[in-house]
């Protein structure tokens, strides 16, 4: 079947603007994850969905940061005014459901580039 | 937030070498999980250890998770190219009683050649 999908797989942007990033989970998966990658900050935790609803907002770095789920399937990622230190690799990960012994499926990722 | 501290950072070996890579903690985990990401695509997941003292086998990796859950180590056997990647060990930390998100370890990048 069809694993964890992103889009756009690159997106190179200017400094200031907004990106939306798109994530497309595993059909019938609850939970949903974002993460970013970057070099200096290795792989981290931003946000978390089960459902349409987001639990855990703690790792989002700035208020300029949103997400949101709808029809408990796809999820945006939005950067607002982005800066040059956005620029990372931003990956999404879905589960069957949101526990200590599910495994996360990730995808292949949106690569972010601010200029 | 609990930290996952990874060594070494980079290794580079040559094809038939035996290594280890290990994962450190201060604190406690209820599990950890390994996974191996290749370029242009996200972790994959290897293995997971929950038991404390616990040995698993994936052909020529070794995993195995320390007797007081706060360490973990991955020996692989005879390397070949294909294990070339970015090795992450990784544990779920709870938000509200559920494990809401995985914490990465900051990653161990090898390198086999022939």
């Amino acid at each position: 079947g069809a694993g964890v999908s992103q889009s756009p797989s690159n997106k190179v942007t200017e400094k200031g603007k907004d990106v939306e990033l798109r994530c497309d989970p595993i059909s019938g998966h609850t939970a949903l994850y974002w993460y970013r990658q970057s070099l200096g900050q290795g792989l981290e935790f931003l946000i978390y969905f089960q459902g349409n609803s987001a639990p855990d907002k703690s790792g989002l770095p700035s208020d300029r940061f949103s997400a949101e789920r709808t029809g408990g399937s796809v999820s945006t990622l939005t950067i607002q005014r982005t800066q040059q230190e956005d620029s990372a690799v931003y990956l999404c990960a879905s589960s069957l459901i949101a526990g200590a012994g599910d495994t996360q499926y990730f995808g292949p990722g949106t690569r972010l580039t601010v200029l | 937030t609990q930290l996952l501290e990874q060594s070494p950072q980079f290794l580079s070996i040559q094809e038939g070498e035996n290594l280890t890579v290990y994962c450190n903690s201060s604190s406690v985990f209820s599990s950890l999980q390994w996974y191996r990401q290749e370029p242009g695509e996200g972790p994959v997941l290897l293995v997971t250890v929950v038991t404390g003292g616990e040995v698993k086998k994936l052909k020529r990796l070794t995993f195995q998770f320390g007797d007081a859950r706060k360490d973990s180590s991955l020996h692989i056997t005879a390397a070949q190219p294909g294990d070339t990647g970015l090795y992450l060990c990784a544990g779920p930390e709870m938000f509200a009683g559920t494990a809401s998100k995985l914490t990465f370890g900051t990653g161990t990048r090898l390198q086999v050649t022939l």
